[in-house]
């Protein structure tokens, strides 16, 4: 079965504790993406990441790590998180279809709490 | 520079009857625009996609969208709507041309069925 999975679905941890959220892929994705989704705001881009060792920050990347070291994994680093990241985050996968519009697969979320 | 609006936070129907979520989208190319719905605890799903094919898009779930480029719209619509479609529903906009990887989300409308 196609899908994106994200490990943890729920955390909480406090203030400095750095900690890693991992996503991975099944579906030869080229494309993967990081988005936080608070109330109100819709969906907000972190960081993408077009292949293996290519990223780039999205449109709001700070206090956030990312790596691209292998093709199906994409793991989100906060190395020292604040409450203000405090927040529902996505992981997502699309593929390359020429025209770079494919649509985006998501993870099932993971759910962060930083006291 | 690319950007979405839904018009409605919150929409409230009664079940069996017409629903209609409002989006426009400001984009510098011309766009690729989807409909994601997002249930609760659960990550978000593609209903329907316009990538400059035909103006009026079906979906699954009886959903459907016209794009109308003079009006910088992308509507969606149900005819009739079921207990089910209660969720949260989110417009994204792509550029077809320049950075293909950015996706631009509405703030979301949540949808309320009521008996």
């Amino acid at each position: 079965e196609a899908q994106v999975t994200q490990n943890p679905r729920y955390l909480i941890t406090v203030t400095g504790k750095k900690l890693t959220v991992t996503c991975s892929q099944n579906m030869n994705h080229e494309y993967m993406s990081w988005y936080r989704q608070d109330p109100g705001l819709g969906l907000r881009q972190i960081y993408y990441s077009m292949n293996v060792e290519v990223t780039d920050k999205g449109d709001v990347p700070e206090g956030y790590k990312v790596s691209r070291k292998e093709k199906r994994n994409f793991p989100l680093i906060l190395e020292s998180p604040s409450p203000n990241q405090t927040s529902l985050y996505f992981c997502a996968s699309n593929r390359n279809t020429g025209t770079g519009v494919g649509e985006l697969f998501f993870g099932e979320g993971s759910r962060l709490t930083v006291l | 520079a690319q950007s979405v609006t839904q018009l409605d936070s919150h929409v409230s129907v009664s079940e069996g009857t017409p629903v209609l979520l409002r989006c426009n989208y400001s984009s510098s190319y011309s766009p690729s625009l989807f409909w994601y719905v997002q249930h609760p605890n659960k990550g978000l799903q593609l209903l329907l996609k316009y990538t400059s094919a035909a103006t009026l898009v079906k979906g699954i779930n009886g959903f459907e969208a016209e794009f109308k480029k003079s009006e910088t719209s992308f509507h969606l619509t149900k005819p009739s709507a079921h207990m089910s479609d209660a969720a949260e529903y989110f417009c994204v906009v792509t550029p077809v041309a320049g950075n293909f990887n950015k996706f631009y989300f509405g703030s979301g409308t949540k949808l309320n069925v009521k008996p």
